[in-house]
Order: structure tokens, then C-alpha cells, then sequence
């Protein structure tokens, strides 16, 4: 069973530029999510992919995007970098059957560290 | 909307003592996840309760969902250099069409010192 993995690890942008973070999810979930967690604080839900679809959406601004892809992983687009946009982004994966039930253990990957300049 | 509250933020203990972190909701919990996170790291996934009254353990580690599923409780027994971390509580949040998202405490950070 393969786990959640993210990519880049690391990340150093300018503000201003465009980043796209990428996530795998665990073998056999259909369902990711995405988080951005501050030095210091819990993580803060970003919003949800279910069948390629946005399943809910937290307090970002537009400029935050993501897209699923049939194998269900997951990308992170943010535009026009702010200062504040630095921080470690996580993704993690959920299965989600069909007809509504969910089981909600979430599964996380290691996390993208973002650092804005 | 729910929000968690974890205490203490910071905590510094002996090697072999006990140890106990708080999550106090501010609504009904109907899902409670305690993770572990070393710093800069991934969460593991520690333990999840459901039920009032609820108590799980795992090696030395014992959470608890009180009665009234608005508090929870992470007990460290005779605490190790590899308890030390973030400690994180999240809580089962409705999103849409039976999806859920987490909410999280804003974390406690545990030191363990020889």
C-alpha cells in the first residue's frame, strides 16, 4: 500500500510568481484535501476534491485553485504569491463511497514547505 | 464554526513522567482525531473516538472523548524522548453531500527532556 507522497518537498518563490504543488494519494482513495498550516498553528482547510470535482472550500482567496485528476491526485495552483502564502501546505487523502458515506480518516503526506520571499 | 481549543500550547516534562493534553470544542464533536507531528513533518494519525465516553489507547498513549463529546484527552505515561512533537486535535466538520473536512486545534508542542 503506497502511501500519500508530495512534490516538491521545498520551495523558495518570489512574491508575485505562481506556484503548483503536487500530491499522490494512498492507494485506493478517491478523495483528497488540502491544508495550509502557519509557523506555529494547526492547519487551516484549503478545500476538498472529490471525482474532480471541489467538494468544499475553506477561507482562501480565489487565487488558490486545484484540480484532480482521474487517478485522483491532486495538484495546488496559487497565484500571485503574497508573503503570508508562506507556509507548509499539506494534502491528504480520504475514501469516500459512493451514495455519501465517508470514511473520514484522513491520511497525510509529508508536507510542501513554501517559502515566499 | 467549530473551533478547537488545545491546552496547554507548550509543554516540558522529565523522561518517565506523565503527562496529559486538552481539546475543548466549541461544538458537539462527532469525530475527534488526535496526530502527532514532528516539526516541519507530515501528521500521523494517532487515534480517532466517536462515542461519549470513548477511550482508546495505543503503547502508552490514551485518548479520551468525554460524556458530552465537547472535550478530549491525550495522556503520555512514563513519557520517552520520541513522545516529544506537536500534538494535534482535529475535529469531523460537515462540508457537503456527507464529505467532511477537519478542523484543527492550533497545537502543543511536548519537549522531553533526560
Amino acid at each position: 500500500e503506497t502511501g500519500v507522497t508530495q512534490s516538491p518537498t521545498h520551495l523558495i518563490k518570489t512574491r508575485g510568481q505562481q506556484v503548483t504543488l503536487r500530491c499522490s494519494s494512498q492507494s485506493g482513495h478517491n478523495t483528497v484535501s488540502w491544508y495550509q498550516q502557519a509557523l506555529g498553528q494547526g492547519p487551516q482547510f484549503i478545500f476538498q476534491y472529490y471525482r474532480e470535482e471541489e467538494n468544499g472550500r475553506g477561507n482562501f482567496p480565489p487565487r488558490f485553485s486545484g484540480l484532480q485528476f482521474p487517478n485522483y491526485s491532486s495538484e495546488l495552483n496559487v497565484n500571485a504569491l503574497e508573503l503570508d502564502d508562506s507556509a507548509l501546505y499539506l494534502c491528504a487523502s480520504s475514501l469516500r463511497l459512493a451514495g455519501g458515506l465517508s470514511y473520514n480518516e484522513q491520511f497525510f503526506g509529508p508536507g510542501t514547505r513554501l517559502t515566499v520571499l | 464554526s467549530q473551533e478547537l481549543e488545545q491546552s496547554p500550547q507548550s509543554l516540558i516534562v522529565q523522561e518517565g513522567k506523565n503527562l496529559t493534553i486538552n481539546c475543548t470544542s466549541s461544538k458537539t464533536l462527532y469525530g475527534l482525531y488526535w496526530y502527532k507531528q514532528k516539526y516541519g513533518e507530515g501528521l500521523i494519525f494517532l487515534m480517532m473516538l466517536q462515542k461519549g465516553g470513548e477511550e482508546k489507547s495505543h503503547e502508552k498513549i490514551t485518548a479520551k472523548l468525554d460524556e458530552k463529546k465537547q472535550q478530549s484527552s491525550l495522556h503520555i505515561t512514563a513519557s520517552q524522548p520520541s513522545h516529544a512533537g506537536i500534538y494535534l486535535c482535529g475535529a469531523d466538520t460537515p462540508l457537503v453531500q456527507g464529505a467532511q473536512k477537519l478542523v484543527f486545534g492550533q497545537g502543543t508542542r511536548l519537549t522531553i527532556n533526560p
